[in-house]
């Protein structure tokens, strides 16, 4: 049993690049969320998903952008990479025993 | 804003002793309050959660206290080793809504 799968653990970016974070969770979870994670600023949300085809935005969510086909999948995608978005980005589900967090994804932007 | 303030920002602590971290928040319509811990290269995991109709509970070492009416609650580690050293955070979800806001962390290290 996987729990949550983000891939990749690591990537640097150019300015203006693009690239998708991806997540996999084989709980059957409805709920997903996408966070990053900065040091000192604890854990921001960035979008989140209450089941496949819904979406919505959290408290950090510019310069993002989610979608969520399946149950299984809920992958994040930068478009346009800028320096600020140089961060820790974990992946989570929400079950009823709580929330499962991914391994997380460094990013750099340079 | 930040609605969840947690301290110290980091703690050093003997073996043997307790480890206590605060958190203290704003808005009063959350219903769930987790602790969650984090070694480096890992994502958070949870470790104790509580809610707000009982004001303490208990999973081997680790207690949350709940105190509603000054909106703070806080982690103590009893007997504390040096592999609890990690970052905990604290967080809190809100009534209704499925989102958890976390504190900005404590970076907790166990010396012998």
């Amino acid at each position: 049993n996987a729990g949550v799968t983000q891939t990749p653990k690591f990537r640097i970016l150019k300015i203006g690049q693009s690239m998708t974070l991806q997540c996999t969770q084989d709980m059957n979870h409805n709920y997903m969320y996408w966070y990053r994670q900065d040091p000192g600023m604890g854990l921001k949300l960035i979008y989140y998903s209450v089941g496949a085809g819904i979406t919505d935005k959290g408290e950090v969510p510019n310069g993002y952008n989610v979608s969520r086909s399946t149950t299984e999948d809920f992958p994040l995608r930068l478009e346009l990479a800028a320096p600020s978005q140089t961060s820790v980005y974990f992946c989570a589900t929400r079950g009823n025993y709580g929330y499962t967090f991914g391994s997380g994804t460094r990013l750099t932007v340079v | 804003q930040q609605q969840v303030k947690q301290s110290p920002q980091s703690l050093i602590v003997q073996k043997g002793g307790i480890s206590i971290i605060n958190c203290a928040y704003e808005n009063t319509a959350f219903d769930y309050f987790p602790w969650y811990q984090q070694f480096p290269g890992k994502g958070p995991a949870l470790l104790i959660a509580i809610r707000p109709d009982v004001s303490e509970k208990k999973e081997g070492r680790f207690t949350i206290s709940f105190n509603k009416s000054a909106k703070q609650f806080s982690l103590h580690i009893m007997d504390s080793q040096p592999g609890d050293s990690a970052t905990y955070f604290c967080a809190a979800k809100g009534v209704g809504n499925e989102k958890l806001t976390f504190g900005t962390g404590t970076r907790l290290t166990i010396i012998p």
